[in-house]
């Protein structure tokens, strides 16, 4: 079955840098990769998400990249806020199939 | 609209005691969803139910049950509560993607219960 890694588990940036979380996943036919933000107390909420049919997706200060060969896809933040502090989860789904979760990156980002 | 709503958000059991937890939403999706949330291992799927009166087992459905009691409303109950079950408990809803379904979509998640056996 699919396996999902995420890296790192906790990240601390300053506020107006940049933030990278990198997810690995183990089955190659795996073809939707949706990233969720769970803020504390509340449950996760997608923020973007990809299909394999693209290598990049943008929206506003977030982007994600894909790597089919690699199987890694990353989430990347610009211009972080004290707002974006929470907790980040990376996932690998395909067509009719269950999502499969990495275990979550914390971000703290220091004013 | 309310969304995904989850109660209660806390409870407290011992070890042997039974206990339903309740999930409503309002966004008339199909699909409903109970994950749990361990430190470190991110969110396993424990049962779904694709469409309403189907039910069907996750990733780590043993010590659960569930019942999808109209299109609204998904319970998971715990029949015999262990310490292994200390968790927080999500339920998820979606009208595209995830499994029994075509195409692919965004899940909209509860709030949350946070349990804990004693």
């Amino acid at each position: 079955g699919e396996n999902v890694e995420q890296h790192p588990s906790t990240l601390s940036v300053q506020e107006g840098d940049s933030a990278v979380i990198k997810c690995t996943y183990s089955d190659s036919a795996s073809n939707y990769f949706p990233w969720y933000k769970q803020e504390l107390g509340k449950g996760p909420q997608l923020i973007i998400d990809i299909r394999s049919n693209v290598g990049e997706k943008k929206d506003q200060r977030i982007a994600v990249t894909l790597n089919k060969t690699a199987k890694h896809f990353s989430l990347h933040i610009t211009e972080t806020q004290p707002e974006d502090s929470a907790v980040y989860f990376c996932a690998a789904s395909q067509e009719g199939q269950n999502f499969v979760f990495g275990p979550g990156t914390r971000l703290s980002v220091l004013p | 609209n309310a969304g995904v709503t989850q109660t209660p958000k806390f409870q407290v059991l011992k070890t042997g005691q039974s206990m339903t937890l309740q999930c409503a939403q309002d966004m008339n999706h199909n699909s409903m969803y109970w994950y749990r949330q361990d430190p470190g291992m991110g969110l396993r799927l424990i049962y779904y139910s694709a469409s309403e009166g189907t039910t069907d087992k996750g990733e780590v459905p043993n010590g659960y049950n569930v019942s999808r009691l109209n299109k609204r409303e998904f319970s998971l109950r715990l029949e015999s509560a262990a310490p292994s079950q200390t968790s927080v408990y999500f339920c998820a809803s979606s009208e595209a993607g995830g499994p029994g379904l075509a195409g692919y979509g965004e899940q909209f998640f509860g709030p949350g219960t946070r349990l804990t056996v004693l």
